[in-house]
């Protein structure tokens, strides 16, 4: 399997521009999660989806930041308009998750944000 | 709610030497127990994991053990190399209905050799 894509890797971008971050979970999964990772604040889960719907946004910053699922394939975090404080990674992860079962995450390799 | 405290780094040894990162949690009911290591650049992949207590997860020559009357999950190697380097995560999660990764604000390794 090849893993967790996320695109593009790398995004340099101007504050008040939209940006749009791009993931897709591993086949068969049927959970998706976005995080954040600063040096101030660590990993922050920001919203995770199950079956495509949205489970737990609570950790969204704020209505500029919005998150989609319309298939199993595939899930886009936008941020609009863009701000310097939004510079981090940002990770997607899936998982396949069962009943009663422990869920393992796996990471894609993330986005590089850097807002001027 | 859920929490989890790991020892602060960096955490800097020579290559050979022994390793324990200092892992202890706060849960509801009964969690799985993981560490994850994320490499310079990189995402972060499981290490190891361990789902009841007295389990013993092991990967790569890296062990922890889910202590329940400690509330820890430690991680141990007996034998760093150069290429150990990296921040290592450990997370919980509790298996009731929706329930998400909690996790602790990573402890980075330097290895030296």
């Amino acid at each position: 399997d090849a893993g967790v894509i996320q695109s593009p890797r790398h995004e340099v971008t101007e504050m008040g521009q939209e940006v749009t971050l791009r993931c897709k979970p591993i086949s068969g999964h049927n959970s998706l999660f976005w995080y954040r990772q600063t040096m101030m604040r660590g990993l922050e889960l920001l919203i995770y989806f199950n079956n495509n719907v949205p489970i737990d946004d609570s950790g969204m910053p704020e209505d500029r930041f919005s998150a989609k699922m319309p298939n199993a394939s595939f899930s886009t975090l936008k941020i609009q308009p863009s701000e310097p404080r939004d510079s981090a990674v940002y990770f997607c992860a899936s998982s396949l998750a069962l009943a009663g079962d422990s869920e393992t995450q796996y990471f894609g390799p993330g986005t590089r944000l850097l807002v001027l | 709610g859920d929490s989890v405290t790991q020892m602060e780094g960096p955490v800097t040894l020579s290559e050979e030497a022994f390793l324990t990162i200092n892992c202890t949690y706060t849960a509801t009911g009964y969690p799985s127990l993981f560490w994850y290591v994320q490499y310079p650049g990189e995402g972060l992949q499981l290490l190891l994991k361990a789902t009841k207590a007295d389990d013993k997860g092991s990967n790569k020559g890296f062990e922890a053990t889910y202590r329940k009357e400690t509330t820890s999950f430690h991680l141990e190697k007996g034998s760093v190399q150069v290429s150990d380097s990296a921040v290592y995560f450990c997370a919980l999660i509790t298996n009731s209905g929706y329930s998400t990764l909690t996790f602790g604000k990573g402890t980075m390794l330097l290895v030296s050799p």
